[in-house]
């Protein structure tokens, strides 16, 4: 079965510092990745996702994410962070052409201090 | 555009009392559903997901179950609740193909007394 570890579980950064969050899987087979944001009384939202092609994809608000498949990483970064991006960011991967769930790591709480 | 609706928003039970929380979907046919948890300082769990009506799969041997009497409705329930099934549970729905993201219901946050 997958795993998905997230390695920073507490980050606080002020206003217009870059950000890397790190998310490693563990599977063999071929993947879907994704980044979900869930924003303080919010639901659980797509940032981006990578299923196939060119490994840095660009989600929303200006993140983005690189898939490195060699490292079995696909870490978040954003150049300059804002206030508002302060919130709960959650890597997930689901087996590729497969029907089941995803299997998310526990989330990284990100707090942005103005 | 689809729309997922996931009720009640907050439940407060007591331990040995059954449970129904309720997911339906608009806008789309024949999606994915799933159910989540997420406990305390933990991350969310797959706990079921169904392909079609009547079709349920288990992630984890639980107290709980899951049905799908209808396309767009996937309600979750137990007989009797525990301590241990305190949590914050989501609903999610995903179309075709399989490299489609999950979208996420509000959620019920559940608290067992």
């Amino acid at each position: 079965a997958q795993s998905v570890s997230q390695h920073n579980h507490h980050v606080i950064l002020s206003e217009a510092a870059s950000l890397e969050l790190g998310c490693n899987y563990s599977y063999g087979g071929t993947v879907n990745l994704f980044w979900y944001v869930q924003y303080p009384g919010q639901h659980l939202q797509l940032l981006l996702k990578y299923f196939s092609g060119d490994p840095l994809v660009k989600g929303i608000k200006g993140f983005e994410a690189e898939f490195i498949k060699s490292k079995f990483s696909f870490n978040l970064r954003k150049p300059s962070v804002q206030w508002s991006d302060t919130a709960e960011y959650f890597c997930a991967v689901s087996r590729g052409g497969g029907a089941d769930g995803l299997t998310f790591g526990k989330g990284t709480h990100l707090i942005i201090q103005p | 555009s689809q729309t997922i609706h996931q009720w009640p928003a907050t439940l407060v039970q007591p331990v040995g009392s059954p449970l129904s929380l309720e997911c339906t979907v608009e806008g789309t046919s024949n999606p994915n559903l799933y159910w989540y948890r997420q406990a305390a300082g933990r991350g969310l769990q797959l706990l079921f997901y169904s392909v079609g009506i009547g079709q349920i799969s288990s992630e984890v041997p639980q107290n709980l179950s899951a049905s799908r009497p209808q396309d767009r409705q996937f309600i979750l329930s137990s007989k009797k609740l525990l301590l241990s099934d305190s949590g914050f549970y989501l609903c999610a729905w995903r179309g075709q193909p399989s490299n489609q993201p999950q979208h996420f219901g509000d959620g019920t946050r559940l608290s067992i007394l």
